[in-house]
């Protein structure tokens, strides 16, 4: 399963609501598909699970839809925090488990 | 507090071996199904393999299916990834990742290592 993202980069204020998309090349069973933060030098953080639950101690800022095979992710009111490099993953049915190529969220 | 450390990487001529290890502590290590994620430089990420709590079944990118290998020791709480042939292309950041749940099934990552560079270069 290929994971496609966009927009490769996003330019935003703090305070604007960011909005990233993720598309599946099949269908995702289960609505299997996280979103990860990374930031410079750490490693990924997960962000969302099963396309719209948030991950423990994730802001309610931070909000994941869709199904099938188009998803996204907003960010209800940026924080100079949440500018980082955002990946979507798939996760069901089995092994390889892929990532999208990487959507970098930036101060504008 | 569950924590992830990687260790084992460096600098390595292509056709060379190298096997990175991840200690887990803070959680039931033997009940997880344990993974290695990587990263290029300035690139993506990349899963790579994963292996079962009790180490009878493994999975693997095809990227490196038939050159690396995944093994765990659940009395140490310790993972390994043994890489040969490598590379130029394997170049990367290696990081461990655990699942958020042990139950049978597939499931992102919740924890993952700092995570360890590996360079092959001649």
């Amino acid at each position: 399963i290929v994971l496609t993202q966009s927009p490769g980069t996003l330019s935003l204020s703090p305070g604007e609501r960011a909005i990233l998309s993720c598309r599946a090349s099949q269908s995702l069973s289960d609505d299997s598909l996280a979103w990860y933060q990374q930031k410079p030098g750490q490693a990924p953080r997960l962000l969302i699970y099963a396309a719209s639950y948030r991950a423990t101690g994730i802001p309610d800022r931070f909000s994941g839809s869709g199904s099938g095979t188009n998803f996204a992710l907003t960010i209800s009111r940026l924080e100079a925090e949440d500018f980082a490099v955002y990946y979507c993953q798939q996760y069901g049915g089995s092994p390889p488990y892929t990532f999208g190529q990487g959507t970098k969220l930036e101060l504008k | 507090e569950v924590r992830l450390l990687e260790s084992g990487g460096g600098l390595v001529q292509p056709g060379g071996s190298l096997r990175l290890t991840c200690e887990a502590s803070g959680f039931s290590f033997r009940t997880y199904v344990m993974n290695w994620v990587r990263q290029a430089p300035g690139k993506g990420l990349e899963w790579v393999s994963s292996i079962s709590g009790g180490g009878d079944d493994t999975n693997f990118a095809d990227s490196v299916q038939g050159r690396f290998t995944i093994s765990r020791d659940n009395s140490k709480n310790k993972l390994y990834l043994q890489m040969n042939s490598l590379r130029v292309e394997d170049t990367a950041v290696y990081y461990c990742a655990r699942p958020v749940w042990d139950f049978y099934g597939d499931h992102p990552f919740d924890f993952w290592g700092q995570g360890t560079l590996v360079a092959v270069s001649s």
